[in-house]
């Protein structure tokens, strides 16, 4: 089966700028979560899809947003880059059923200067 | 909202050796879920074990078990014989049993360097 794939490794971007990161889901999974995790600290919820909505969200402001595509990839877009968007962004993937697993992509490392 | 705790910011084990690695968590649900993952510098979470809170009989994978207190609001982490290949970031996550999805609340990770 085909793991959890990021795109693209890493990123540098200027701030105020926009990006978007890419993620393809394991193969049967229908949800898909994205976290932030900042340089030694552990990762942070930022929002998760199912069915192509936002199923949940943690506390990152509206320029954090994503979408949900019919093969179950996703993106994650951050408008208006800040210095401290600087983080490695982690795509994972589970079927909806509670309590599995989740799987994740190696991450994507994003430095905005 | 749930919070976890990692309270040893890095761990030392000598190869072949046992080592455990402590995490607690504030809830007020007393249905849930808490893994541990592994991060090693490929930079990928993977998933090491899982314990799901209904179950009182501790978790184990191969040399990973934990010890699940739920009294204590306690999930530590025991490696046996350890490896040179377990040096990694290890974190501990929470995840509600009410719903579905995939929100885990993670603590700040414990950094295990193995020793030759």
């Amino acid at each position: 089966e085909t793991g959890v794939t990021q795109s693209p490794t890493h990123l540098i971007k200027t701030r105020g700028q926009q990006v978007t990161l890419r993620c393809s889901s394991q193969s049967g999974h229908n949800t898909v979560s994205w976290y932030q995790q900042a340089l030694g600290q552990g990762p942070q919820f930022i929002f998760q899809y199912y069915r192509e909505e936002e199923n949940g969200r943690g506390n990152f402001p509206p320029r954090f947003s994503g979408l949900q595509f019919p093969n179950y990839s996703s993106e994650l877009n951050v408008n208006a880059l800040e210095l401290d968007d600087s983080a490695l962004y982690l795509c994972a993937s589970s079927p909806w059923t509670g309590g599995s697993p989740l799987h994740f992509g190696n991450g994507t490392r994003l430095t905005v200067t | 909202a749930q919070t976890v705790t990692q309270s040893q910011p890095e761990m030392s084990v000598q190869e072949a050796e046992t080592v455990t690695l402590s995490c607690t968590y504030d809830t007020s649900e007393s249905d849930y879920y808490l893994f541990w993952y592994k991060q090693p510098p490929s930079r990928q979470m993977i998933l090491v074990i899982r314990q799901e809170a209904y179950k009182q009989q501790n978790a184990t994978e191969n040399r990973f078990s934990v010890n699940f207190q739920k009294a204590a609001k306690s999930f530590s982490l025991k490696i046996s014989d350890s490896q040179l290949g377990d040096a990694a970031m290890y974190f501990c996550a929470y995840r509600s049993g009410w719903g579905a999805g995939n929100m885990l609340t993670f603590g700040g990770g414990t950094r295990l360097m193995v020793k030759p």
